[in-house]
């Protein structure tokens, strides 16, 4: 069973826009929600993460916006850059146990 | 800190062969989590340990894997025999808590032919 929704699975948007990524989750019981950043030949990466008590964290051009009664959340990458091309994942933890999102391959053209 | 270390980083080895993937989570983290990722299935976890007991092996794919970490500085995964079907890239992760931010090794690229 799919547990982390991700969409869309391909993302194309030119510098400086603003690029936005979708995750639905069905399980009440997760209660951290992270975003990995993914370089080609590398390991996830923490970008930033979102616990279910708050609406919104902003991380510089990073941010996670969290809606728990729809069991969705975002990530909003503002004046995106050409070095922000790579694969971000969403995910959801639940007592330590992590369910990952297919991931979205985010391309910025210059 | 040297972050997560993992050997070999490719591994390419023939059907029936025993391969064995190695991992040093970073010191003073209690959690270690494996990960397998292919382009069909994602990243999906194996297996996760807590002060070197494993807690959670569902994602196990069959009896042919098997992780020990027999202390807080190194795990194994091993898979015996492998099969074509197990070629993807093997992540190894730790955390302080397993409630926060888990810190990826950069993998090992496995290609069993």
């Amino acid at each position: 069973q799919q547990q982390v929704k991700q969409s869309p699975q391909s993302l194309i948007v030119q510098k400086g826009g603003i690029s936005i990524i979708n995750c639905a989750y069905e399980n009440t019981a997760f209660d951290y929600f992270p975003w990995y950043q993914q370089f080609p030949g590398k390991g996830p990466a923490l970008l930033i993460a979102i616990r279910p008590d708050v609406s919104e964290k902003k991380e510089g051009r990073f941010t996670i916006s969290f809606n728990k009664s729809a069991k969705q959340f975002s990530l909003h990458i503002m004046d995106s850059q050409p070095g922000d091309s790579a694969t971000y994942f969403c995910a959801a933890s639940d007592a330590g146990k992590s369910t990952f999102g297919d991931g979205t391959t985010l391309t910025v053209k210059p | 800190d040297a972050g997560v270390i993992q050997s070999p980083r490719h591994e390419v080895t023939e059907m029936g062969q025993e391969v064995t993937l190695r991992c040093k989570p970073i010191s003073g983290h209690d959690y270690l989590f494996w990960y397998r990722q292919t382009m069909m299935r994602g990243l999906e976890l194996l297996i996760y340990f807590n002060n070197n007991v494993p807690i959670d092996d569902s994602g196990m794919p069959e009896d042919r894997f098997s992780a020990k970490m027999p202390n807080a500085s190194f795990s194994t995964l091993k898979i015996q025999p492998s099969e074509p079907r197990d070629s993807a890239v093997y992540f190894c992760a730790s955390s302080r808590t397993g409630f926060g931010e888990q810190y990826f090794g950069p993998g090992t690229r496995l290609t069993v032919t």
